[in-house]
């Protein structure tokens, strides 16, 4: 199996701050990965696919970026609905998840 | 509007069975494959399985082998997992998702499921 590892566990951040979300693969994942968000209590949302493409209807302040085995999500601009859980995912191999950043407001 | 909506969770003891389903609308359901993938309490995030479009191909993590099956019935555009032989382990939330072979496109609200005697 891939093993995906994400940093930070977790990150307390500022309004209007820029945040970044690190995701580093165990073997080269030619760009196949996706980035979710997690909002308390609901289910995972789809915010970015193929690494860089913005999902449907996501705000353009989140982006993402990366290749070979490392890769991030960069939120610009931090709202307060932003506050959420992120997981990166690989789909070069069966799915993996990363284990997760807990993102707070400061 | 793409809607997913999970059904059929609850307490069951370890070793019985439990079958999921998931009703679909808002899409052409049987142009996509299907997933769950489950979440265990506080935890991350953790694919079950996936099935093809039509159903000819069906994929479970090692884990689960053996004792799930996902099917799926496009007439209804309802997808399911059987689950047999449940263990404390298997205790989760079961999202069923859109999935095209590669990223989850979209989610169901999740339906809890607790293995515990």
């Amino acid at each position: 199996d891939i093993q995906m590892t994400q940093s930070p566990a977790s990150l307390s951040a500022s309004l209007g701050e820029t945040v970044t979300i690190e995701c580093r693969a165990s073997e080269d994942i030619y760009n196949g990965l996706a980035w979710y968000q997690q909002k308390p209590g609901k289910s995972p949302q789809l915010l970015i696919y193929n690494a860089n493409s913005l999902h449907t209807g996501v705000p353009s302040r989140f982006s993402g970026s990366g290749s070979g085995t490392q890769y991030s999500l960069k939120i610009n601009s931090l709202q307060s609905e932003d506050v959420a859980s992120y997981f990166c995912q690989q789909y070069y191999d069966y799915p993996t998840f990363g284990g997760g950043t807990k993102l707070e407001l400061k | 509007e793409v809607q997913l909506v999970e059904s059929g969770g609850g307490l069951v003891q370890p070793g019985r069975s439990m079958k999921l389903s998931c009703a679909a609308s808002g899409f052409t359901f049987s142009n996509y494959g299907m997933a769950w993938v489950r979440q265990a309490p506080t935890k991350g995030l953790e694919w079950v399985a996936t099935i093809s479009y039509d159903g000819s191909s069906t994929y479970y993590r090692d884990s689960v082998k053996g004792r799930f099956t996902i099917s799926r019935d496009n007439a209804k555009s309802t997808l399911y997992l059987q689950m047999n032989s449940l263990r404390s382990e298997d205790t989760a939330t079961y999202y069923c998702t859109s999935h095209s072979g590669y990223y989850f496109d979209y989610w169901g609200q999740g339906v809890m499921v607790t293995v515990s005697s």
